[in-house]
């Protein structure tokens, strides 16, 4: 049961066009999200986060979003650069079910940025 | 340098063999997770521990053990039970065993079984 899904497996942008990665979950009880970045044969780098008492948080070049309604979020990175080209993960965790300091992964989209 | 080490990188072990897999760090972090990537799956999370001599199960604990003698290391042992073991393996740690804060990552190793 994927209870964080990413469904485009991956996307192609052109350089300093806006790039968006979609996540959508399941599990109501998702209250923090998370963005990562992820370069081969490397670790995952944390991006950009957002707790589920907002809709949106912004760094730099990246906002995500969040529609709780929808089970929702979205990651946007404006302009976007050759150097953003790596897989994305979206990933959640709930307070207060026991595991609280456990985070759910999606299965990634990898973004290609071309010039 | 503070930082998640993971050693080896690339690791190689014939079929019916343990393993183990290093994870030390010196952020002075609290807990410590492995996780598992394969393919076009995401980050399946193994076993995790948030203080030194406790440790719980994943999602996917079956043919893995871990110890947490020590706050800096979390050694992952990779048994002959495990039926697929050949994947990308992560450790990573979190400074406060909360749920709304980002999880730091090593570099990872890649385990090879043939």
């Amino acid at each position: 049961d994927q209870q964080v899904k990413q469904n485009s497996p991956s996307l192609s942008v052109q350089e300093g066009r806006i790039s968006i990665l979609n996540c959508d979950y399941t599990n109501s009880m998702f209250d923090y999200f998370l963005w990562y970045k992820k370069y081969p044969a490397e670790g995952p780098t944390f991006l950009i986060s957002i707790s589920s008492i907002k809709d949106k948080n912004e760094d730099g070049r990246f906002t995500v979003f969040l529609n709780k309604s929808a089970k929702h979020l979205s990651l946007h990175i404006v302009p976007s650069q050759p150097g953003d080209s790596a897989v994305y993960f979206c990933a959640a965790s709930a307070r207060g079910t026991g595991t609280a300091s456990k985070l759910t992964f999606g299965t990634g989209t990898r973004l290609q940025v071309t010039l | 340098d503070g930082g998640i080490t993971q050693s080896p990188k690339y690791l190689f072990r014939k079929e019916g063999q343990n393993v183990t897999l290093s994870c030390e760090q010196n952020l002075n972090h609290d807990a410590m997770y492995w996780y598992r990537q394969d393919p076009g799956q995401g980050l399946r999370l193994i076993y995790y521990s948030q203080i030194v001599n406790d440790f719980q199960k994943g999602d996917i604990a079956e043919g893995y053990s871990v110890s947490r003698e020590k706050k800096e290391s979390f050694p992952l042992t990779v048994t002959s039970a495990q039926k697929n073991p050949t994947a990308f393996y992560l450790c990573a740690t979190r400074g406060l065993a909360s749920y709304n804060s980002p999880l730091h990552f090593g570099n990872g190793t890649r385990l090879t079984v043939t």
